[in-house]
């Protein structure tokens, strides 16, 4: 079955700082890829996403990811984190034979004003 | 306008009633899910309807039922609530299954 691992289960960071988010998945084939985030109390918003092209995606907020095919990975950005940023960030796959979005199990981060 | 709805909001019940919760899309989706995401913001598919078919049901007790009436409606029902029920549960639309989901607000149910 296919899998999504997001490496780091909380961050926490200072304000200015630059963010890496980590997420790797286990499908060889053609991907659609998502980031999601969740702020406190709040339901998923799209972040970004990757079907095909320029493997370096732009979203909202600032943040970007980069779609590294021979890694399987699709690593989330963001070159100085705000104390707004705190919240949960999913990363999530679309592909093969599954049928539906699988969710990594979440990032939390926390930024320190 | 709201693009995915929810009701309730909150939902605290005794163990062992039978509750429902709504989900409406207003963006004319054809595939809407239903996620349970547990005191670990773990997200977890339960069941995905295509134009009021389903197309994926989890391995969810039979307690659960989707009901899907028309394209922009999927209600949950729960039969026999339980301790471990207390979650937040999501609705989500999108215009097909590899695309962009787009989320409810949740119903935060807890199980007393």
């Amino acid at each position: 079955a296919q899998s999504v691992s997001q490496h780091n289960h909380h961050v926490i960071l200072s304000e200015a700082a630059s963010l890496e988010l980590g997420c790797n998945y286990s499908y060889g084939g053609t991907v659609n890829l998502f980031w999601y985030v969740q702020y406190p109390g709040q339901h998923l918003q799209l972040l970004l996403k990757y079907f095909s092209g320029d493997p370096l995606v732009k979203g909202i907020k600032g943040f970007e990811a980069e779609f590294i095919k021979s890694k399987f990975s699709f690593n989330l950005r963001k070159p100085s984190v705000q104390w707004s940023d705190t919240a949960e960030y999913f990363c999530a796959v679309y592909g093969g034979s599954q049928g539906n979005l699988i969710f990594g199990k979440g990032t939390k981060l926390s930024v320190k004003p | 306008d709201t693009a995915v709805s929810q009701t309730p909001k909150y939902l605290v019940t005794q163990m062992g009633n039978d509750k429902s919760i709504k989900c409406e899309q207003n963006l004319g989706h054809d595939t809407m899910y239903w996620y349970k995401q547990d005191s670990k913001k773990f997200l977890k598919i339960m069941f995905s309807y295509n134009n009021k078919e389903l197309i994926i049901n989890e391995t969810v007790p039979n307690r659960f039922s989707p009901k899907s009436p028309d394209k922009a409606h999927l209600n949950l029902h729960i039969n026999s609530l339980e301790l471990g029920d207390s979650a937040v549960y999501f609705c989500a639309s999108s215009p097909g299954t590899s695309n962009e989901q787009f989320f409810g607000p949740g119903t935060r149910l807890t199980v007393l």
